[in-house]
């Protein structure tokens, strides 16, 4: 978890309602990610930057928008949470040279 | 497609025995695959990653992987198991093509070390 932080690190909410998670690295790697554990499912991608305002969509983007504005934080933004939105939600970092991510602790999001 | 399975959700092996965890994978081209380990209520951690080279790839914690090109595996072991090293242990695969090293999970498998 050394260099990756996110917050907040629970979050409880009801439906409708906007929610933005933060990623912040203090490695200054290029690439980030989003992404959602669910059982059953293992971890799945939403979202991912590489470079200051270069992002792209992963495999479960619905829903789901990212902002890149500093090499150090990514966004994640439910614009209106739903309750299949309920997940724990890992950021993870890499450089453009080497597949290995790295990943933050985590944010457990419960939308009611 | 591209895909990554891991067979068992739950392997269960006493402490001093010898433990594998088991990863199938489908990819084109060279594979680039990689295992995390996860504690209880904490981030994936990196423990291996095969690229290209020997076949068995030594990482963290006394685990090591086989790459097996023709069966399409990549399975984790360890000689002998300890209690702490229970935990979930996850197998991924790089995803070739996009912008980025994108990977694919499998779903998982919680590895129970008795003592």
């Amino acid at each position: 978890d050394a260099g990756i932080t996110q917050s907040p690190r629970h979050k409880v909410t009801e439906t409708g309602t906007p929610v933005t998670l933060r990623c912040h690295q203090t490695e200054n790697h290029r690439y980030m990610y989003w992404y959602r554990q669910d059982p059953g499912h293992g971890l799945r991608l939403i979202h991912y930057s590489y470079g200051v305002k270069d992002t792209d969509k992963g495999e479960v983007s619905d829903g789901y928008s990212v902002s890149r504005s500093k090499t150090e934080d990514f966004l994640l933004t439910l614009e209106s949470a739903t309750s299949s939105q309920t997940s724990v939600y890992f950021c993870a970092i890499s450089e453009p040279t080497g597949a290995t991510q790295y990943f933050g602790p985590g944010t457990r999001l419960t939308v009611l | 497609a591209q895909s990554v399975a891991q067979p068992e959700d739950q392997v269960n092996v006493a402490e001093g025995n010898p433990l594998t965890v088991k990863c199938t994978y489908s990819v084109s081209g060279n594979p680039y695959l990689f295992w995390y380990v996860q504690y209880p209520n904490r981030g994936l951690q990196f423990l291996l990653k095969y690229i290209t080279g020997d076949n068995l790839v030594k990482g963290s914690y006394g685990f090591e992987a086989e790459f097996n090109k023709s069966q399409t595996s990549f399975h984790l072991k360890k000689p002998s198991a300890l209690v702490s090293d229970s935990a979930l242990y996850f197998c991924a695969v790089r995803v070739l093509g996009g912008a980025t090293n994108k990977l694919i999970f499998g779903t998982g498998t919680l590895l129970a070390v008795q003592p």
